[in-house]
């Protein structure tokens, strides 16, 4: 089956940075998506990741490792601003071209001053 | 550019009405999908449109759910005799292509009631 673990609730203080984890298996793996998503809005693209490795955009980083099933999301010198949803979603596998996203219920982050 | 569109906003019914909600993806997107996502949950996937490939129709959860995209753009998702658990965000989103990197580009949603 497919299966995506991600915390439910993170709190933060502005300034500082947050790690959220996120752990999958899924029937085969081509890539793994963060978005995020404010209240009451469309999901916006952050991140992919489909070597393993550090992606460093900004403020934000993605970390994949395809052997343990991982990755997680980094927010650095955090704002009210990021509070929000995050979540993690991998295509489990790219036949013929098929795009497929398994999403996780994804993680609320608070941001307080 | 304009981004993806869905309407209506908000739609309100009684159980056991149809519904029809309407996606507008981004022009030369030829990747067209459609999402739901209740409350406290993740994105469930419903369906896939790829080019004037047949559609992957394996997240719909009844014959009750269908959809449609006519010329390789709009897309509707129908809806027959709705019923409560139906009750969700119902997200659209479209890719350039079907290409491994390419993300997916969500609208609005329509917010979904069923009374």
């Amino acid at each position: 089956g497919q299966n995506i673990d991600q915390p439910t609730e993170m709190t933060a203080t502005e300034g500082a940075i947050v790690q959220i984890n996120c752990t999958y298996q899924t029937s085969g793996f081509n890539g793994l998506f963060w978005y995020q998503q404010h209240a009451g809005e469309a999901p916006t693209f952050l991140s992919y990741n489909v070597l393993d490795g550090l992606e460093e955009k900004g403020r934000f980083s993605s970390f994949l490792s395809r052997s343990k099933g991982y990755s997680y999301l980094l927010l650095k010198e955090l704002q009210m601003k990021d509070s929000a949803s995050y979540l993690c979603a991998v295509r489990p596998m790219f036949s013929g071209g098929y795009n497929k996203l398994i999403f996780g219920a994804g993680t609320r982050l608070a941001v307080h001053p | 550019g304009a981004g993806v569109s869905q309407s209506p906003s908000n739609k309100v019914t009684e159980k056991g009405k149809d519904v029809e909600l309407r996606c507008d993806p981004i022009s030369g997107h030829t990747a067209l999908y459609w999402y739901r996502q209740s409350l406290g949950q993740g994105l469930e996937f419903l369906i896939y449109f790829q080019g004037n490939s047949a559609p992957d129709k394996s997240g719909l959860p009844s014959d009750r759910f269908s959809a449609e995209r006519t010329g390789g753009s709009v897309s509707t998702l129908t809806i027959q005799r709705t019923q409560q658990e139906d009750s969700a965000v119902y997200l659209c989103a479209s890719s350039l292509g079907d290409g491994a990197s390419y993300e997916q580009y969500f609208g609005p949603g329509t917010r979904l009631t069923v009374t």
